[in-house]
């Protein structure tokens, strides 16, 4: 399974751009790269999933390199309410087995006012 | 739809008692999994289900067992409760290529 880096946490104000940006060095071919968002006391919810070059929905974009080795969350504008930890995401997808994801430790975002 | 749900929210043990923690998802989908997630953690895959009747380990299994009897239901048993347990669980459902829906937890506290 990919190991994932992303930074513990990060700050930022409301209306701002984040981005976080994920470590994945050995992503093997098949891997594609998920980020959920998870509040306090609550599961993880799917933001975001790609592949490869750039990906967007209502909500977020994802960009990834033609190397595949690190992806970045986009998130525009953020309000208080996404105030949460994100966890990057790397694994298979394929309807023989498991996806066995891994979760890290997550990147604590804070906005503030 | 109600999605991914567990039963119960909330539970306190004392060492050595069982219990079974039952999720149940009503999207039809194939894949079941259970996790746990220790303050200020990740979370971590403890068993999983590709269908009905099928069970695989994670990535932390010891002291846990599950079953998948009906394709809704995913059950986690733990026969001997040990305060190393405690934690918060989520079970998650998945249809083949795609996001994991998240019930909303069980946070378990074993004395």
């Amino acid at each position: 399974l990919a190991k994932t880096t992303q930074p513990i946490s990060m700050d930022s104000y409301e209306g701002q751009e984040v981005n976080i940006t994920c470590s994945h060095n050995n992503i093997a071919t098949n891997d594609y790269i998920t980020w959920y968002q998870q509040f306090p006391s609550q599961g993880p919810r799917f933001i975001i999933q790609g592949y490869k070059t750039k990906v967007t929905n209502e909500v977020a974009s994802l960009f990834i390199p033609a190397d595949r080795k690190s992806s970045t969350l986009s998130l525009p504008r953020v309000s208080l309410s996404d105030t949460a930890v994100y966890y990057c995401l790397v694994g298979k997808h394929f309807t023989g087995g498991g996806n066995k994801l891994t979760f890290g430790t997550g990147t604590q975002l804070k906005v503030e006012l | 739809n109600a999605g991914v749900t567990q039963t119960p929210k909330f539970r306190v043990l004392k060492t050595g008692q069982s219990m079974t923690l039952l999720c149940a998802q009503d999207m039809n989908h194939e894949y079941m999994y259970w996790y746990r997630q220790d303050p200020g953690m990740g979370l971590r895959l403890i068993h999983y289900s590709v269908g009905e009747g099928t069970t695989a380990k994670g990535e932390v299994p010891d002291g846990y067992n599950v079953s998948r009897l009906k394709k809704q239901n995913f059950l986690l048993g733990l026969e001997s409760a040990a305060p190393s347990q405690t934690s918060v669980y989520f079970c998650a459902s998945r249809e083949g290529v795609g996001e994991q829906f998240f019930g909303p937890g069980t946070r378990l506290t074993v004395l």
